[in-house]
């Protein structure tokens, strides 16, 4: 089946980049996802890219593609203690019924002052 | 977590009791999941609804069963609970269902059902 996997933890300064990695190994992902959990919270979704691109840019946030490696990135410039969370990759392909989505371990992101 | 709401948010049990989860959205969307989350595994599907009464298993359904008679609730049942069963539980929507060249499919997630089973 479909895996998905990340690093637990990672722990940054406030101001720098962070980067978060993950790998999978469903070569027919259509779409990946990255979802970021805060204390007590649900999962919220923060960008996605499609399987055709190889990089995603929004505000802060850079989303990077290597689909030769299946390798997807986070990375968050300028680092704020507001982005200390969980954040978790997902790839989604279909299957007639609905695309459901496989997701990862999770990364804990810590952001020191 | 507008639109979609989890009862009950926290919920301690003994083994061998049935539990009900319930899921009620207000969205209208087609497209409902039960997942659990627990440490080193992330989150892992449980089942899945595309309709009223269409459900159908994901990776971990072994012990759950689900019902949904209307398009806004999907509830997850532990028929005879058991401590392996204990977990944050959380419910999904999502409108499209289908990640394709029409676009990604996006889920929105409840705040979680956190059950003790002891």
């Amino acid at each position: 089946g479909e895996d998905v996997e990340q690093s637990l933890f990672l722990s940054v300064r406030e101001g720098d980049s962070s980067v978060i990695n993950c790998t999978y190994t469903d070569s027919s992902s259509t779409y990946l996802y990255w979802y970021k959990q805060e204390p007590g919270a649900g999962l919220q979704l923060l960008t996605y890219i499609f399987s055709n691109m190889d990089m995603k840019q929004d505000q802060r946030l850079t989303v990077l593609l290597n689909k030769k490696d299946k390798h997807l990135s986070l990375r968050i410039a300028d680092t704020q203690t507001g982005d200390s969370a969980i954040y978790f990759c997902a790839e989604s392909a279909g299957d007639g019924t609905a695309s459901k989505l496989t997701f990862g371990t999770g990364t804990r992101l810590q952001v020191t002052l | 977590d507008a639109g979609i709401t989890q009862s009950p948010r926290h919920k301690v049990t003994e083994t061998g009791t049935p539990v009900t989860l319930r899921c009620h959205q207000t969205e209208n969307h087609r497209y409902m999941y039960w997942y659990r989350q627990d440490p080193g595994h992330g989150l892992r599907l449980i089942h899945y609804s595309y309709g009223v009464k269409d459900t159908d298993k994901g990776e971990v359904s072994d012990g759950y069963s689900v019902s949904r008679s209307k398009t806004e609730d999907f509830l997850l049942t532990l028929e005879s609970a058991t401590s392996s069963q204990t977990s944050v539980y959380f419910c999904a929507i999502s409108e499209s269902g289908l990640a394709g060249v029409s676009g990604a499919n996006v889920l929105t997630f409840g705040a979680g059902s956190r059950l003790t089973v002891l």
